[in-house]
């Protein structure tokens, strides 16, 4: 069974930068793309961008250009990313997905990772 | 940006009953169009794809259909553990967007 475990709750303040990890197992790591989505409280989910494991290929929304990097680990079948330059409004649960195929569809989801930004 | 806008943005309906959501496209999307039920404190949950393709393992009772700019998604007898909020997410191209959400609630 596909499935996506993400690391634990983080804390960081104003400025700092934060590094997410999702690991992938049941399936083919390198052939399916891993995304990064996040939600904020009470809001709507967001894609942050995604990495095709197999030829390291990334691709960002361009609201998060300048400070999220995606990467992998085709070893360890784990993907990463990195949020620099912190603000409040980064706080929000974050979340890793998969897709495949035409239709590209998110699934399955990490479990997610809160996400605390503070000063 | 593709802009997803759904109707209503809640609503409030009693077990059994038939429920239907909207989603617009800002443009033609083609039938590259997702529907997603959320429940607090859960990751969401692929209910159907490519706008009218039932998930593996999800009930009969939810179905979608829509193309272009128009979709909607069906539930034909709400049950209890249907309560939750649906969004919609287009995957016509990058950036990937999600409308707002439709909350659906017990009256």
């Amino acid at each position: 069974q596909m499935q996506l475990v993400q690391s634990g709750a983080e804390v960081k303040t104003t400025g700092s930068s934060v590094k997410l990890s999702c690991k992938g197992a049941g399936y083919s790591f390198a052939y399916r793309s891993l995304h990064w989505l996040r939600q904020a409280p009470g809001q709507a989910l967001e894609w942050m961008g995604s990495i095709t494991p197999f030829n390291n290929n990334t691709d960002y929304a361009q609201k998060f250009q300048d400070r999220v990097t995606i990467t992998r680990d085709r070893a360890m079948s784990t993907a990463y990313m990195e949020l620099s330059s912190l603000r409040f409004e980064d706080t929000a649960m974050y979340y890793c997905s998969t897709t495949t195929g035409g239709a590209q569809s998110f699934d399955p989801w990490g479990q997610g990772t809160p996400v605390t930004v503070s000063s | 940006d593709i802009q997803l806008t759904p109707s209503p943005s809640s609503l409030s309906a009693s077990i059994g009953d038939r429920v239907s959501i909207t989603c617009r496209a800002s443009q033609s999307i083609n039938i590259y169009l997702n529907w997603y039920q959320q429940k607090p404190g859960k990751a969401p949950k692929l209910l159907i794809y490519a706008a009218s393709s039932l998930q593996s393992g999800v009930p009969s009772r939810f179905s979608g259909g829509g193309s272009g700019t128009d979709f909607s998604l069906t539930i034909s007898s709400l049950q209890p553990e249907d309560f939750a909020t649906y969004y919609c997410q287009q995957s016509y191209s990058t950036p990937f967007t999600f409308g707002p959400g439709t909350k659906v609630d017990l009256k």
